[in-house]
């Protein structure tokens, strides 16, 4: 299985500020079936990035994806009052299908 | 885009059953595989089951192998989760998602809630 470990926790940090989000993995993710999804408070996960670098269908382009092998990352180049949710990374390439453990973001 | 609305869940007594439902509108249900994922609320997300476009090939986390069963029917665009011998761990909202081999999880119904107690 292949364990996605993401950093930091928490990140608190004010509108207009950079976010960088990172998930690193146990194995080698493949062809990089790497996704990140955004789940704001009581909502369903969002489709944010896949294949680790390319936006989902409505994303803007303040969200954007790196990273290849074990290293991926996040970055909201401008953080918005709304981007207030949990992200998670996600691997695709090997079942089980797993996620990271999430990182919240909050605005202050 | 498919729009996936969950049903089935409730309050179920351990080793109990439970049959969950997804429907889906839209004209690509047929297209793509689906998979199951859960969230016991206020923690992370664990894929529990996934099915391909043609329903030939399946595959289940370890935690329900033996126990849960997904199924599809395209004529009806419904994906379903029988979920057998529950356990306390399996309590949780269970979302459906379009996805599953080699694909993200693109669309996400709003969940259905399994509550596992005595």
């Amino acid at each position: 299985e292949i364990v996605l470990t993401q950093s930091p926790g928490t990140l608190s940090l004010s509108p207009g500020e950079r976010a960088t989000l990172s998930c690193r993995a146990s194995q080698t993710v493949s062809s990089d079936y790497l996704a990140w999804y955004q789940q704001k408070p009581g909502q369903a996960p969002r489709l944010l990035i896949y294949g680790a670098s390319s936006r989902a269908t409505g994303i803007p382009d303040r969200f954007s994806g790196s990273g290849s092998g074990t290293d991926f990352t996040l970055t909201i180049s401008r953080l918005e009052p709304e981007d207030l949710a949990v992200y998670f990374c996600q691997q695709y390439a090997r079942s089980p299908r797993t996620f990271g453990q999430g990182t919240k973001v909050e605005i202050k | 885009e498919v729009q996936l609305v969950e049903s089935g869940g409730g309050v179920v007594r351990p080793g109990g059953s439970l049959r969950l439902s997804c429907a889906a509108s839209g004209s690509t249900f047929a297209d793509h595989g689906m998979s199951w994922v859960r969230q016991v609320p206020g923690k992370g997300l664990e894929w529990v089951s996934g099915i391909t476009w043609s329903g030939d090939s399946t595959d289940y986390a370890d935690s329900v192998k033996g126990r849960f069963t997904i199924s599809r029917d395209n004529a009806k665009k419904s994906l379903y989760l029988q979920m057998n011998s529950l356990r306390a761990e399996d309590t949780a909202l269970y979302y459906c998602a379009r996805g599953f081999n080699y694909g993200p999880f693109a669309d996400w119904g709003q969940g259905t809630l399994v509550t596992v107690s005595s």
